[in-house]
């Protein structure tokens, strides 16, 4: 079954540590997506990626790093400098990037602080 | 600046009601996206529409967009409809609402 893969589902980060979440799609999309879901708000755009070893920043990309390698990943660091890096992160792709294009989401990673 | 509002914020209804979910935007679009966020995360996109209406099964979106408006209706909602449903809209980036929380009793 084609879809997103994010992993993994929860993750607790120390102070000064940076983490990677994983995110891997087989439905060979080229956009990719990477979204902050805080309670009470609308989710975010980080970074976002229309076609491998491409990436831009999104609304509030500071305190996160990107890559985009292969076509099928497209890993987020949640970097030290984030200072308010708990919420539920959403990776998402679609054939291409227009907000006509519908976007397939992953389940999600919930981040927070140990 | 875009913006969106939904409404209700949170609806609770009994299982076999007719729901209808509105969402107001600020700019024209080239797409208003329904989606559907499952009490363990997980997104799905129900709808994409620039026009008119579409239905599949029991849910039904319209958009008016000269009134930039648009509507979610379930009809002979049922307990596994209960989840947070979220309109998103924009010409490039999307633009997401906070989401309407629904609860459909038995």
């Amino acid at each position: 079954d084609g879809g997103i893969t994010q992993s993994p589902k929860y993750l607790f980060r120390k102070e000064g540590q940076n983490v990677t979440l994983s995110c891997e799609q087989n439905l060979n999309h080229d956009a990719m997506y990477w979204y902050r879901q805080d309670p009470g708000q609308g989710l975010r755009l980080i970074y976002y990626s229309q076609i491998v070893n491409d990436f831009q920043k999104g609304d509030i990309a500071e305190g996160y790093s990107v890559s985009r390698e292969k076509k099928e990943s497209f890993p987020l660091t949640v970097t030290s400098a984030q200072k308010n890096p708990t919420a539920f992160y959403l990776c998402a792709s679609s054939w291409t990037f227009y907000s006509n294009q519908p976007q397939h989401f992953g389940d999600g990673t919930r981040l927070s602080i140990l | 600046k875009n913006e969106v509002e939904q409404s209700p914020q949170n609806l609770t209804a009994q299982e076999g009601e007719f729901i209808t979910i509105n969402c107001s935007y600020s700019v024209g679009i080239s797409a208003l996206h329904w989606l559907q966020q499952h009490p363990g995360g997980g997104i799905v996109s129900l709808f994409m529409l620039s026009s008119g209406k579409k239905k599949h099964g029991r849910l039904i979106a319209t958009i008016n967009i000269q009134e930039k408006h648009s509507s979610l209706h379930i009809t002979a909602s049922h307990p596994r409809d209960s989840a947070v449903y979220i309109c998103a809209f924009g010409n490039e980036k999307l633009t997401f609402g906070t989401g309407t929380r629904l609860t459909i009793i038995p």
